[in-house]
């Protein structure tokens, strides 16, 4: 069965500074989706990618998708307070559902 | 559009009793899933329907949990009896198509068994 490995599990970085956050997937991904999620809050859908290669940018956050299709990042610039949280990576499973990694736990000090 | 609602959003039970969650997709989604999240075992799928229907609830933990969908608008998640080791939190989630389409979550509905 697939899975998603996330790394890091848990990162906390100074106000203003860059980051990159990985999902490694043990088999080729058909559809990979970052999610970001506050402490007791539901899951919000941040992007899609589905071609080998691409890349997608919402506000400061980028995410690619590698020409294998088994990994995938998500970089954040000169992040703010309001990017900590959980960020997910969820990918297509061979039934039409999703297959989460455990998430990473970003904190960004002001 | 109002999204993924799930009630309610806090339950705090003792063990034994029936506990019955409940989900509204977002209208003209035809694919409903449901999800548990604990600190241990992450994001899980429990069990998901397409047009009404149960796909896959190779996911649901035991016989004590049920669910169902009576129409496109409405599914139910229960367990009977609880357990103090189904505490967690239980999200619905609601896609227009199965397969590769997005996902867009309920808020969660946080379950403590006592």
């Amino acid at each position: 069965s697939q899975e998603l490995e996330q790394s890091p599990q848990s990162l906390i970085v100074q106000e203003g500074k860059n980051l990159t956050i990985n999902c490694t997937s043990s088999k080729t991904l058909y559809g990979l989706y970052w999610y970001k999620q506050k402490y007791g809050e539901g899951l919000i859908f941040l992007m899609m990618l589905q071609k080998g290669g691409e890349e997608k940018s919402h506000e400061k956050i980028t995410a690619k998708l590698d020409e294998k299709k088994q990994q995938s990042s998500l970089h954040i610039t000169a992040s703010q307070p309001s990017h900590a949280g959980i960020y997910l990576c969820g990918a297509g499973g061979s039934q039409g559902n999703l297959i989460f990694g455990k998430g990473t736990k970003l904190s960004v000090k002001p | 559009d109002a999204g993924v609602i799930q009630s309610p959003r806090h339950e705090v039970t003792e063990m034994g009793q029936e506990v019955t969650l409940r989900c509204k997709p977002i209208s003209g989604h035809n694919s409903l899933f449901w999800y548990r999240q604990t600190m241990m075992r992450g994001l899980e799928l429990l069990i998901y329907f397409n047009n009404n229907v149960p796909i896959d609830d190779s996911g649901m933990p035991e016989d004590r949990f049920s669910a169902k969908m009576p129409n496109a608008s409405f599914s139910t998640l229960k367990i009977q009896p609880s357990e103090p080791r189904d505490s967690a939190v239980y999200f619905c989630a609601s896609s227009r198509l199965i397969g590769v389409d997005t996902q867009y979550f309920g808020p969660g509905t946080r379950l403590t068994v006592l």
